[in-house]
């Protein structure tokens, strides 16, 4: 059973548009929450986190929201860029050592 | 300062052999992890070292996987007798410290693409 998901495999957004990534849980563990972006060949790199003491966090133009009672967070890129263009993963802390990943989402930003 | 390095970067083999994945943390991580990411799905925990022990495998699949950190840095990942659902981008991550609760910023290697034929 997934307790990370990530329902939209793909998302297309125009150039200086909002892109919002969607992200659920169901472990009630969990206790930190990563945004993580990757490219073809790369490494998955860190983007932005949030506590699940906080219901927002901002870094330049990315955004993440929490609603804990919903159980679902979001990633907010504004305005989007062309060299957003990747997958990105939502990922939890807090249920195990490791990282609980969700199966990704590719954004595809238009020109 | 440099990341976290991976090799080799690919790897093809046959059915029933045996390889080793080799990964180099971030000096001074005592904390890492490997992940294994298959076609479609994201990263899926294996097994997370605390200086030289492994303090959770609980993420390996099956007895032919082990891997090893003998000093503390560098771990290796080792499979027996391969079969063609091992195929799949293998991860290695470090941080600075690790467990399980709160802040725990995963850097990331490349990874080793693993192909079994």
């Amino acid at each position: 059973d997934q307790q990370v998901k990530q329902n939209s495999p793909s998302l297309s957004v125009q150039e200086g548009r909002i892109s919002i990534l969607n992200c659920d849980y169901t472990n009630s563990m969990f206790d930190y929450f990563l945004w993580y972006k990757k490219y073809p060949a790369e490494g998955p790199t860190f983007l932005i986190s949030i506590s699940s003491i906080k219901d927002k966090n901002e870094d330049g133009r990315f955004t993440v929201f929490l609603n804990k009672s919903a159980k679902h967070l979001s990633l907010h890129i504004v305005p989007s860029q062309p060299g957003d263009s990747a997958v990105y993963f939502c990922a939890a802390s807090g249920g195990a050592d490791g990282l609980t990943f969700g199966k990704g989402t590719h954004l595809i930003i238009q020109p | 300062g440099a990341g976290v390095s991976q090799t080799p970067s690919n790897k093809v083999t046959e059915k029933g052999k045996y390889v080793e994945l080799r990964c180099d943390p971030i000096s001074g991580h005592t904390a890492l992890y490997w992940y294994r990411q298959s076609l479609g799905q994201g990263p899926e925990f294996l097994i997370y070292f605390q200086g030289t022990g492994a303090a959770d495998d609980s993420g390996l699949p099956n007895d032919r996987f082990f891997a090893v950190r003998p000093e503390g840095s560098v771990s290796t990942l080792k499979i027996q007798r391969t079969e063609r659902g091992d195929s799949a981008v293998y991860l290695c991550a470090s941080s600075l410290t690790g467990g399980r609760r709160g802040y725990n910023e995963q850097f990331f290697g490349p990874g080793t693409r693993l192909t079994v034929l």
